[in-house]
């Protein structure tokens, strides 16, 4: 069974642009997740899909949206970026849901000058 | 915002001894937490979970939930270099019962030397 996929891995852009990222979750799998990782805050709950809906939302300004299609592939968007936007993004994919046994894919390496 | 916190380490075990990390927590209803562990440059794997009061076992790692003290740990028997990694310890983000996601502890960084 194939893992978690995501592209790209890695992303250079400049402040202000705006950055689509994208993950296919396992197959059968109705829930992604993203996360931000930075080592000073660590691994920071985004967003989560189920079944093309967003069911929980972390504390993150409107500038980071998602959205879920119905095979289940999820794209993040970020725009006006800003400094500070750059992480490693990861999403995770899950069977029944968030707070169930997650995988995760290898993750976006965004860098913003 | 409920937390979970973590010693960020590192922490440095001899090869063959047991390694144990500890997490807390700060709302005394959660009710489940996981264990993942993340190599450097890679993303996190889910090692335990643990539902329970108690202990779980599973091969070389045990995970202990005590929610009268609000603390996780998870030890792991005869360590092995290929244990070295940053273990992240992750409970439930809200109040919805797990269904608001998880939140992630920053992780304790683990050193198994040989």
């Amino acid at each position: 069974k194939a893992g978690v996929t995501q592209t790209p891995r890695y992303l250079i852009k400049t402040r202000g642009q705006q950055v689509t990222l994208s993950c296919s979750p396992i197959s059968g799998h109705r829930s992604v997740s993203w996360y931000q990782q930075t080592p000073g805050q660590g691994l920071q709950f985004l967003f989560e899909y189920f079944s093309e809906t967003q069911r929980n939302k972390g504390n993150f300004p409107g500038r980071f949206s998602g959205r879920q299609f119905s095979n289940s592939r999820s794209e993040m968007n970020v725009s006006t970026l800003e400094l500070g936007d750059s992480a490693l993004y990861l999403c995770a994919s899950s069977f029944a849901g968030s707070y169930n046994e997650q995988f995760f894919g290898p993750g976006t390496r965004l860098t913003v000058l | 915002q409920k937390e979970v916190e973590q010693n960020s380490g590192p922490l440095s075990v001899p090869e063959g001894a047991i390694a144990s990390l500890n997490c807390t927590y700060s709302d005394r209803g959660s009710q489940s937490f996981f264990w993942y562990r993340q190599y450097s440059g890679k993303s996190p794997e889910l090692i335990m979970f643990i539902y329970s009061n108690g202990d779980k076992e599973d091969g070389r790692f045990t995970a202990q939930l005590n929610k009268a003290s609000q603390y996780v740990s998870l030890l792991i028997r005869d360590s092995q270099p290929s244990d070295s990694a940053t273990y992240l310890c992750a409970g439930p983000k809200g109040s919805g019962g797990g269904a608001d996601g998880l939140t992630f502890g920053k992780g304790t960084h683990l050193i198994i030397q040989p």
